[in-house]
């Protein structure tokens, strides 16, 4: 299976930072990822898929790059609902294997 | 709109059996992949099973193969997971979710959690 490691597991960031989080796949996986919000008591919502299409709705403060291996989610600013936590997701092959969540935690 | 509603989880001794199922409205059904998710008591997500839209394509995670079995009944537009020899680590909160045609899942049921405890 592929395993998808994801970087930090948490974070703390202010309003108005921008934020990296990235996720490396163990071995190649074209552009087939997939960026999950999710928020406590809540199912994961998608973001960003094939590593750099925006799902709609999203606001375009959200950006995905990255293609093979090494992918990164980027918040260009953070907003106060956007703390939550994100998980990416291969979509390679069956069955998808999620990375392990990074947190993002008010300063 | 889409909705997606499982039911069937609860408490079971190891080693024990569930049935859990998804009941799906507002789209085709029949067209769409189907995702069983399961997350661990505060942690990550997994998926446990996919099933395609006809039912001819299975697959499971390592963790689960030969224990769960996903199937689907187009006709009633319901997913199920059966679950047999139930371990402590399968305790979590299982989501169905649907496929949008490999590129994500873009609806989500509430959840059913399932505790494996003696």
């Amino acid at each position: 299976a592929i395993q998808m490691t994801q970087s930090p597991s948490s974070l703390s960031a202010s309003v108005g930072d921008r934020v990296i989080i990235t996720c490396r796949a163990s071995q190649g996986i074209r552009n087939d990822l997939g960026w999950y919000q999710q928020k406590p008591g809540k199912a994961p919502k998608v973001l960003i898929y094939a590593a750099t299409y925006l799902y709609g709705g999203v606001p375009s403060r959200f950006s995905g790059s990255g293609s093979g291996t090494d992918f990164t989610l980027t918040i260009s600013s953070l907003q106060p609902e956007d703390f939550a936590t994100y998980y990416c997701v291969q979509d390679h092959n069956y069955p998808w294997t999620f990375g392990q969540g990074t947190k993002v935690e008010i300063k | 709109q889409v909705q997606l509603v499982e039911s069937g989880g609860g408490v079971v001794q190891p080693g024990g059996s569930l049935r859990l199922s998804c009941a799906a409205s507002g789209f085709t059904f029949s067209s769409y992949g189907m995702h069983w998710v399961r997350q661990f008591p505060g942690t990550g997500l997994e998926c446990v099973a996919f099933i395609g839209f006809d039912g001819s394509k299975k697959y499971y995670t390592e963790a689960v193969e030969g224990r769960f079995t996903i199937s689907r009944d187009n006709s009633k537009n319901t997913v199920s997971l059966q679950m047999n020899s139930l371990r402590h680590d399968d305790t979590a909160l299982y989501y169905c979710a649907k496929e949008r045609s490999g590129w994500y899942l873009d609806d989500w049921g509430q959840g059913t959690l399932v505790t494996v405890s003696s």
